[in-house]
């Protein structure tokens, strides 16, 4: 079935480092991609998304581009802050479904 | 535009007691979805609803879950008898409809969460 694996946490940066998660995905045919947050103590925010090849997905600073040919959706973002650190989760749903498929999620500490 | 509504945020019960949750989704999303978020874990979908009707309970214990969707819109998950391993987030998500339109109207907008806890 439709599966997502993104890179393991916990990652801890410093305050305007960079930070990129590796996402990559299995899916028939082309699915919709996401990348959700959850800030300590709330439930999942929609951080961007991408729903066809090549699309690039971007929101407060954060970017990432759909590439079905490496059948991936990295996180990056330039500057990173304080503010950031949260739980990152990587998702998917399949062309011809209506599954969110989330990864485990990746722990992201900023340090001021 | 007003999120999707849940309640309580927080519950403490004992095994073997029962407990309610409500959510209320976005207005005029026709699809629902209850999630159980263990502790470092990504959400898992428990049940998904289309209006009132619903689509898929594959992962529900039936045995002691149950939810509803009374006139497709509020949705309540109910668990009766809970155990110690249903300490969880429970989430609600809602979206404009539940089919991989590829237009992004599956686009799921989840509450803040119910974190149960189970003595």
């Amino acid at each position: 079935g439709d599966s997502v694996t993104q890179m393991e946490g916990p990652v801890t940066l410093s305050e305007e480092a960079f930070l990129t998660i590796n996402c990559t995905y299995t899916a028939t045919g082309y699915p919709s991609l996401f990348w959700y947050v959850q800030y300590p103590g709330e439930g999942l925010q929609l951080l961007l998304k991408a729903t066809k090849a090549d699309d690039k997905g971007s929101n407060k600073g954060f970017e990432a581009t759909y590439r079905k040919e490496t059948t991936s959706f990295h996180l990056e973002k330039g500057s990173v802050q304080v503010s950031d650190s949260a739980v990152y989760f990587c998702a998917l749903i399949g062309p011809n479904d209506y599954k969110l498929s989330f990864g485990a999620g990746t722990t992201v500490t900023v340090r001021a | 535009e007003a999120g999707v509504a849940q309640s309580p945020r927080y519950k403490i019960i004992e095994k073997r007691q029962s407990v309610a949750f409500w959510c209320n989704p976005i207005s005029g999303h026709a699809t629902l979805y209850w999630y159980q978020q263990i502790l470092g874990q990504g959400p898992k979908l428990l049940i998904q609803f289309q209006n009132n009707g619903v689509v898929d309970d594959s992962q529900l214990p039936k045995d002691r879950f149950s939810a509803e969707r009374l006139k497709g819109v509020d949705s309540t998950l109910k668990i009766q008898p809970a155990k110690l391993e249903d300490s969880a987030v429970y989430l609600c998500a809602s979206s404009l409809d539940g089919l991989g339109s590829g237009r992004g109207r599956e686009t799921q907008y989840f509450g803040p969460g119910t974190r149960l806890l189970v003595l």
